[in-house]
């Protein structure tokens, strides 16, 4: 096991609800990232933050934002959410901002948006 | 863009024989290359990385790969396969100047041993 833990498991909303996912990154890390896994398809990257400022985004709107904590933990949260927010949500810890650090996941949120 | 392509949806071997799983990647700059394995149920844990030196990286459980820089390929091997080496397998890239640090991930590829 990694030492990243994500809560809840598994969650069932509804379209235009708000959602937050949490995750408790690896001892002695100061880096999470969120990423995105639609079914049969590889992660998406959503944010990065390091030391809790983001530094980092991909593709994703707005909606989708996300705090990092003085313990390193970190929320993800998304706002008036879609039919194609059901997904499969994976948090990350590295240690640094070093951009070739390899990352410690935990194992994911699976959303459900009805 | 940066993408990544694994051009096989599923890899089947016998036990014992070698497998491979293909990754090409395209970047802009220069890559820093990741192999990934998620197993069911479970999060994606770190196999190995390219970053520079040596074209023939060694990772965990065994495996390796080889960076080819003129055909921007990454592909994974291992010389003998095991029953327990079934799982699906991610390839990823980041380009070294992407000060976004954004991951770039394949779709994936499903890799069966048969005993």
């Amino acid at each position: 096991e990694t030492g990243v833990t994500q809560s809840p498991t598994h969650l069932i909303k509804t379209r235009g609800q708000q959602v937050t996912l949490r995750c408790s990154s690896q001892s002695g890390h100061n880096t999470v990232s969120w990423y995105q896994q639609a079914l049969g398809q590889g992660p998406q990257f959503i944010f990065q933050y390091y030391r809790e400022e983001e530094n980092g985004r991909g593709n994703f709107p707005p909606r989708f934002s996300g705090l990092q904590f003085p313990n390193y933990s970190s929320e993800l949260n998304v706002n008036a959410l879609e039919l194609d927010d059901s997904a499969l949500y994976l948090c990350a810890s590295s240690s640094g901002t070093g951009i070739n650090e390899k990352l410690f996941f935990g194992s994911g949120t699976q959303l459900s948006v009805l | 863009a940066q993408s990544v392509a694994q051009p096989e949806d599923q890899v089947n071997v016998a036990e014992g024989n070698p497998l491979t799983v293909k990754c090409t990647y395209s970047v802009s700059g220069n890559p820093y290359l990741f192999w990934y394995v998620q197993y069911p149920n479970r999060g994606l844990q770190f196999l190995l990385k390219y970053i520079t030196g040596d074209n023939l990286v060694k990772g965990s459980y065994g495996f390796e790969a080889e960076f080819n820089k003129s055909q921007t390929s990454f592909h994974l091997k291992k010389p003998s396969a095991l029953v327990s080496d079934s799982a699906l397998y991610f390839c990823a890239v980041r380009d070294k100047s992407d000060s976004n640090y954004q991951l770039i991930w394949g779709a994936g590829t499903k890799l069966i041993i048969k005993p």
